[in-house]
């Protein structure tokens, strides 16, 4: 079955720690995209990629990185200079990318916690 | 640019009907609707890519005005399952989901 598998489901981060984010997809789409998730909120973008080798940063980017060497994969790295990294991270993916119209389908999410 | 969305929560007897609107400042080129329950990835609903457009898909359906800035989400006749977090998402110049509307759906 097609899908996006995010990795680990809960994540532990100590102080001063970079931590990585696994998002993998095996639709063959094009886009993808990062977003956090805090409790009773909204869903805000991080990061999103339209073709693989290239990525646009979303409203939210600071202390995140990201990387698309692949078309399925898109890691997301919080990184210590991220100082409230304690949320609900989503990963997701469409066809086409932002202006196409597609439909995002989402992944099952990492929970990260601060020890 | 996030779109507004209201209520913010809404509780229904089964049976019943709501609708939830969706807001925003800027210019809206597509609508997306997606229903998350607690704890889980958000689902796709519907979109809706112009303005005047009309969709739906057993009891659930969607509008979109695109000279006012709004789209609509209409649940008719509601069942226990329509209960969840329902969010509005829409393209700017990336992608804003709207603030939620938490809809609970009792016996």
């Amino acid at each position: 079955d097609g899908g996006i598998t995010q990795s680990p489901k809960y994540l532990f981060r100590k102080e001063g720690q970079n931590v990585t984010l696994s998002c993998e997809q095996n639709l063959n789409h094009d886009a993808m995209y990062w977003y956090r998730q805090d409790p009773g909120q909204g869903l805000r973008l991080i990061y999103y990629s339209q073709i693989v080798n290239d990525f646009q940063k979303g409203d939210i980017a600071e202390g995140y990185s990201v990387s698309r060497e692949k078309k399925e994969s898109f890691p997301l790295t919080v990184t210590s200079a991220q100082k409230n990294p304690t949320a609900f991270y989503l990963c997701a993916s469409s066809m086409l990318g932002l202006g196409m119209g597609q439909p995002q389908h989402f992944g099952d999410g990492t929970r990260l916690s601060i020890l | 640019q996030q779109p507004v969305q209201s209520p913010q929560a809404v509780i229904l007897r089964e049976g019943e009907d709501a609708v939830i609107n969706c807001s925003s400042s800027k210019a809206l080129y597509s609508v997306h609707w997606y229903r998350q329950k607690h704890g889980e990835a958000p689902i796709f609903l519907m979109i809706l890519l112009k303005g005047g457009e009309q969709k739906g898909h057993d009891k659930i359906s969607a509008s979109f005005n695109e000279k006012k800035q709004q789209s609509s989400l209409y649940l008719t006749a509601s069942q226990l399952s329509y209960s969840g977090t329902y969010f509005c998402g829409t393209r700017g110049n990336q992608f804003y989901f709207g603030t939620g509307t938490s809809l609970t759906v009792i016996p």
